[in-house]
């Protein structure tokens, strides 16, 4: 099984709602990810959990909060958005072993409009 | 730091036909890996090709191969015979030797379209 699932696939959001995205992966990864993509545009890369160990991207604001329940979930809680966050929300893995490290394998994504 | 540039935003095919899609980087690591992910309509990214910096040869994948010019920090991906299927958003990316995969520097994206 090399797959990624992300759930919702899609989510409006008021400004005021709290709301979380879920990622899930079977592949025995330890490291996992959550990027913001913009159209067009590269996923920039949000939060790392490797080996259970958070890494932040200093720039993603606090009305984002990952959250990693054990080595296979990635949630991503969302509060207080504002309408630029509105974005393509995609969850990845990688770690493997061997080459399978040097592959980040990605879910579908949810697509998140805030209004 | 590293950076990967993509100096062709769109680009398009005819469906049968091989196209080209140009990818350069900067770096001062001596190990790494470079990428090239598709990211197709239905959003989901799927790696392409990987090429390990130490390997002089060319990777390849079936209708996909790359040319790599460690000397001129060139990385160029080849699609041959192209299909319907191959219109999608190509990412050129780069990782350092024993790092995470998911914390690859990507490119900006070339926009491919095949047309029938």
């Amino acid at each position: 099984d090399t797959e990624v699932t992300q759930t919702p696939k899609h989510l409006v959001m008021g400004m005021t709602n709290k709301k979380s995205l879920k990622c899930e992966q079977h592949m025995g990864h330890r490291a996992m990810y959550w990027y913001k993509q913009k159209a067009k545009k590269p996923p920039e890369l949000m939060f790392v959990y490797s080996y259970e160990k958070l890494s932040i991207n200093e720039s993603v604001p606090s009305r984002f909060s990952p959250e990693c329940p054990n080595s296979s979930l990635l949630n991503l809680h969302l509060h207080a958005l504002q309408p630029e966050d509105s974005a393509l929300y995609l969850c990845a893995s990688s770690g493997g072993g061997g080459l399978m490290n040097t592959e980040a394998f990605f879910g579908q994504g949810t697509r998140l409009t805030v209004v | 730091a590293q950076t990967v540039t993509q100096s062709q935003p769109e680009m398009s095919v005819q469906e049968a036909e091989t196209v080209t899609l140009s990818c350069t980087y900067d770096t001062s690591e001596n190990n790494y890996y470079l990428f090239w992910y598709k990211q197709p309509p239905s959003r989901q990214m799927i790696l392409v090709i990987r090429q390990e910096a130490y390997k002089q040869q060319n990777a390849t994948e079936n209708r996909f191969s790359v040319n790599f010019q460690k000397a001129a920090k060139s990385f160029s991906l080849k699609i041959s015979d192209s299909q319907l299927g191959d219109t999608a958003m190509y990412f050129c990316a780069f990782m350092k030797h024993m790092t995470n995969a998911g914390k690859s520097t990507f490119g900006d994206g070339t926009t491919l379209t095949v047309k029938p």
